[in-house]
């Protein structure tokens, strides 16, 4: 089996940087995946890792230590939209991208 | 067309009766998923297709729930005898080649089941 573990909630003041973390534990890894969804809407895919080391992509970042079994989201310049859901996700051997249960990120004032 | 559809967007049906949830994916998209969410619940998988064909149907919960693809295109789920713990948002997703990363999601089916 497999296991992804997320916190289930982060707060952040707009304009800062917050990480959201992602430890994963399964029986096959090609990489992780990160999602965000708004309240209401469809997850949409924000990053891809598959190799240890940072990608970025304007305000976010992703990153992934195959040896840790670990990876986390690093959002900057934090805006009120950013206000969402976030999910991490694996493919092991399988077909199944299987998901964590989601970091739920407030941006306040 | 542009993006995932999915039909109904809500639907409200009596505990013992059948529903059909419909997903049209992005054109050209070989490989589709369906997924349920329940509130505030992360992403469960329930099956995924390669063309016409269902490699994975690990996560469909019980043989109450069924789906089909046709022509490599449109599928449908179906859930029998509906009961309450069916309610959920059921998540259709494709990818322009199996087993890519990038899913583009529908925006889902409300399913309520009184």
């Amino acid at each position: 089996g497999q296991s992804l573990e997320q916190p289930s909630e982060v707060t952040a003041v707009e304009g800062a940087i917050v990480q959201i973390n992602c430890t994963y534990q399964t029986s096959g890894f090609y990489g992780l995946s990160w999602y965000q969804q708004h309240d209401g809407g469809a997850p949409t895919f924000l990053s891809y890792n598959a190799l240890d080391g940072l990608e970025e992509t304007g305000r976010f970042s992703s990153f992934l230590s195959r040896s840790d079994s670990y990876g986390y989201l690093l959002l900057q310049e934090l805006q009120m939209k950013d206000s969402a859901s976030y999910f991490c996700a694996v493919r092991d051997s399988g077909y199944a991208l299987n998901f964590g249960k989601g970091t739920s990120l407030l941006v306040t004032p | 067309g542009a993006g995932v559809s999915q039909s109904p967007s809500n639907k409200v049906t009596e505990k013992g009766k059948d529903v059909e949830l419909r997903c049209d994916p992005i054109s050209g998209h070989t490989a589709l998923y369906w997924y349920r969410q329940s509130l505030g619940q992360g992403l469960e998988f329930l099956i995924y297709f390669q063309g016409n064909s269902a490699p994975d149907k690990s996560g469909l919960p019980s043989d109450r729930f069924s789906a089909e693809r046709t022509g490599g295109s449109v599928s449908t789920l179906t859930i029998q005898r509906t009961q309450q713990e069916d309610s959920a948002v059921y998540l259709c997703a494709s990818s322009l080649v199996p087993l890519n990363e990038k899913l583009f999601f529908g925006s889902g089916t409300q399913l309520s089941v009184l």
